[in-house]
């Protein structure tokens, strides 16, 4: 069976960096793109990108640029999150979710989440 | 980016009831909408994709509708298990971008 496993929760202070993991199995890792979303406490959901893990290319949202960097790890078929500069509303729990891929681009699986929180 | 606006923001409904809850892009987005329900301290489930496609597993009392900039999602029964917060998402364009969210509660 699919199954998305994130690393533990984080607490950062500002200005740090953050580096969440995501674990797949139970299907070809490569064969899925990787999208990240996040949510800030009691808010909604907020895209940040996503990760072709043939390859590696990556897209982000414009927000996140020059902050967010996606890589994988085929070997290990593990997709990275890292979020540099951290602000105090970078607090938020981050997941990774997969990419259905079969015309039109939807969530089927995602990760349970990495609480991060940056406090000083 | 394209808004997604979602209505009611908040919704008390009884099981049996049959709700509906409504999407609408800020331009057309084809049918490129997805509904996903998310539970308390959970990880949001899709529900259905491309406008009105069912996710596997996901009970048929769950149906959408729409195109363009304008789609309903209708629980035909409450459930128990259906009291959450269900959101929208466009996947026509980057940035991706989701509702604010309808949060169904018990009456």
């Amino acid at each position: 069976q699919v199954q998305l496993v994130q690393s533990g929760a984080e607490v950062k202070k500002p200005g740090a960096s953050v580096k969440i993991s995501c674990k797949a199995s139970g299907y070809t890792f490569t064969s899925y793109y990787m999208h990240w979303v996040r949510q800030a406490p009691g808010q909604g959901l907020e895209w940040m990108g996503i990760i072709n893990p043939n390859g590696g290319s990556t897209t982000y949202a414009q927000k996140f640029q020059g902050r967010v960097t996606m890589t994988r790890d085929t070997s290990t078929s593990t997709v990275y999150m890292d979020l540099s500069s951290l602000r105090s509303d970078d607090t938020a729990v981050y997941y990774c979710a997969r990419d259905r891929r079969d015309g039109y681009t939807s969530f089927d699986y995602w990760g349970q989440g990495t609480l991060v929180t940056v406090s000083s | 980016d394209i808004q997604m606006t979602q209505s009611p923001s908040s919704l008390s409904a009884s099981v049996g009831d049959r709700v509906t809850i409504t999407c609408q892009a800020s331009q057309s987005i084809s049918s490129y909408l997805n509904w996903y329900q998310q539970k308390s301290g959970k990880a949001p489930e899709l529900l259905i994709y491309g406008a009105s496609t069912l996710q596997s597993g996901v009970p048929s009392r769950f149906s959408g509708s729409g195109s363009g900039t304008d789609f309903t999602l209708t629980i035909s029964s409450l459930q128990p298990e259906d009291f959450a917060t269900y959101y929208c998402h466009q996947s026509y364009y980057t940035p991706y971008t989701f509702g604010q969210g309808t949060k169904l509660e018990i009456k």
